[in-house]
Parts: structure tokens; sequence; C-alpha cells
């Protein structure tokens, strides 16, 4: 019974070439977040959607974009992959002010 | 910037012992939660404490927080090869919406 499914599991792609994951849940929940997860590091927020309503941390490279055409749904776009942004991508939702739901994340290999 | 710092940064202990980790921060916060993850693998979220929260119990896990120091503690009792794994904290500043902040995380290993 996934609750928030991430496809796919693992990607590789191209220096440069674009790539999109999927992340969706059942959960009906209104906040939905992406996290990148570098090797042996703490997973970081790149931006979150609440509703429709998107928000960008201050930090997260322009190369990251997201979209959420319902509330299912949310994709995470990286426009031209480096090798630096290899990671573990992570998906998560919640309701306000409770706990978030992890995806079991997506891992990205940029050859 | 990440604003939890978890110690030890790696803990092993035999199986059957108690593992306590720590994990500190700097700003207020709303509440603070703990995750689990194994290997290659996605978080699980174990407990969360409100910031007007002292201690709280589940299972054989207990999280104790104290705002004064912005510390908290997670204490695993009669620990389990599958225990093994790495542990975050994650401090949720109550935003609303707003994203968790990680710790660097511990990384448990439990010998058999």
């Amino acid at each position: 019974d996934a609750m928030v499914i991430q496809n796919p599991r693992y990607q590789v792609t191209q220096f440069g070439k674009p790539v999109t994951l999927s992340c969706s849940q059942t959960l009906n929940h209104n906040v939905m977040y992406w996290y990148q997860q570098k090797s042996s590091q703490a997973p970081k927020l790149l931006f979150h959607y609440y509703d429709k309503d998107f928000n960008n941390e201050a930090d997260t490279p322009d190369n990251f974009q997201s979209r959420r055409p319902n509330t299912s749904f949310c994709f995470l776009d990286i426009r031209s992959p480096g090798l630096g942004d290899a990671a573990m991508y992570l998906c998560a939702t919640r309701r306000i002010d409770n706990e978030q739901f992890f995806g079991p994340g997506t891992r990205l290999t940029v050859l | 910037s990440q604003q939890g710092e978890e110690d030890p940064q790696a803990l092993s202990i035999q199986e059957g012992e108690n593992a306590t980790m720590n994990c500190s921060y700097k700003t207020s916060i709303n509440n603070l939660q703990w995750y689990r993850q194994n290997s290659g693998r996605g978080l699980v979220h174990l407990i969360l404490i409100r910031s007007n929260e002292r201690e709280k119990h589940s299972g054989r896990l207990r999280v104790t927080l104290d705002t004064s120091k912005k510390s908290s503690s997670l204490l695993i009792t009669a620990s389990r090869a599958a225990d093994t794994a790495s542990y975050f904290c994650a401090t949720d500043a109550g935003g609303g919406a707003d994203g968790l902040t990680f710790g660097k995380g511990t990384h448990l290993i439990i010998q058999p």
C-alpha cells in the first residue's frame, strides 16, 4: 500500500541531457517536497508545493525545476544534469504541521 | 545550511545493548522528528516530538527534547541487527508548509 511512489527508482542520464523524475501520492496531502541527498550526506530541501503555490529554496540551482499538475503528482525536472547532480532524490508529502511521508527515492546517475 | 548536528557520526554496538544518539539545533522549532534510513533507501519516520513536549516513547524508542539546550536524544533499547541504519534528526520551524532541516545523521551498526 505505497503512499508516496517515485518512478523510476533508478535513473541513468548523460551529462547535459534533461531528465524528469516523478512522484505521486495517494494521501491527498496538500504539500509535496523534493529533497536532494548526496552520498553520505543529509537530505537537503530543494523546493516544495503548497497546493499550487511553488516555493523555491534560495540556494536551489536554476537547473532544477518542478511541476505539480494536480494534487497527486509532482515532477522534478533537471534541465542540464551535471556530474554533481548525481544523488538520491526524495519526494515527500505531508499535511500541515504533521510528519512528512517519504517515497523510496530515485537514485540518479549522471554519466 | 544544515541546522541539526548529530553525534556520534557513527556508532557500533553489540546486539541487545542500548544505542543513544544526540542531535543539536540552532533555531527555534515547532517540532523535531527522527527518521531512519536503510542503505540506499528512503526515509522512514520514527517519532515526532513537539516543542512543548519533553519526552516521548514509541516501542523501543525513547526521544527527549530540551528546548533550552536546543538538543534532542534518541534512545533505542535492546538493539537488534535490523536496527542497523542511518538515523537523522530533522527540525520543523513551524512555518506551515516549510520543509525539514536535517542533521548529518548517525550511522548505527548493530553487531550480531
